[in-house]
């Protein structure tokens, strides 16, 4: 079946260091979603990217869809605390009602500061 | 308010009860999910509902019982714990363009 896998799983930096996860789908995605989940929280949606290509920016996070829509990226630039969490990529399988969204296994940011 | 609301947040259980996890959400979305979340943060998706009707089931043992009552409550019964089954349970629901609307969990703990 489809799968969406995540890299790395874990990363450390000192706060002011960029980070980057990257995401990869056996198939083609129709799009690609991104999740933060802080430590004890709950998945929360940040951007979906839709376009062959497509970049995105919100503030510090770049976010690129590859132009092939297999692989994903999300960059922060000069990482700060509050940037602490699991950082989870989700493409879909199917259309139509039977919407299943799959998500990659995270990567887990700790920041130093 | 809160537009996805679990309850309860934390659930302290023996083997082989039964118990269950209520799901509201307040956005109008006509879908809803449940996602299992084990200690290594996978997110797995187990059932959706799309207004009332099961439209995913994924192979979850059928000690697992989702009910939708309406297309704004997903609750999820489970039978006969086991240690396994210990894990954060989201509820989840669609938005318009295919985003997901956590709630703040579940979290489950089989002794």
């Amino acid at each position: 079946g489809q799968q969406v896998m995540q890299i790395p799983q874990y990363q450390h930096v000192q706060e002011g260091e960029d980070f980057t996860t990257y995401c990869n789908s056996s198939t083609t995605l129709s799009n690609i979603q991104w999740y933060k989940q802080r430590p004890g929280g709950h998945p929360v949606f940040l951007i979906q990217l839709v376009k062959s290509g497509e970049v995105k920016k919100q503030k510090r996070l770049t976010f690129q869809f590859g132009e092939a829509k297999k692989n994903s990226s999300l960059h922060i630039t000069a990482t700060q605390t509050t940037d602490v969490g699991t950082y989870f990529c989700a493409g879909p399988i199917s259309g139509g009602s039977n919407y299943k969204l799959t998500f990659g296994k995270g990567t887990l940011l700790t920041v130093n500061p | 308010d809160t537009a996805v609301s679990q309850t309860p947040k934390y659930l302290v259980t023996q083997m082989g009860n039964d118990k269950s996890i209520k799901c509201e959400q307040n956005l109008g979305h006509d879908t809803m999910y449940w996602y299992k979340q084990d200690s290594k943060k996978f997110l797995k998706i187990m059932f959706s509902y799309n207004n009332k009707e099961l439209i995913i089931n994924e192979t979850v043992p059928n000690r697992f019982s989702p009910k939708s009552p309406d297309k704004a409550h997903l609750n999820l019964h489970i039978n006969s714990l086991e240690l396994g089954d210990s894990a954060v349970y989201f509820c989840a629901s669609r938005g318009p363009t295919g985003e997901l609307f956590f709630g703040e969990g579940s979290r489950l703990t089989v002794l």
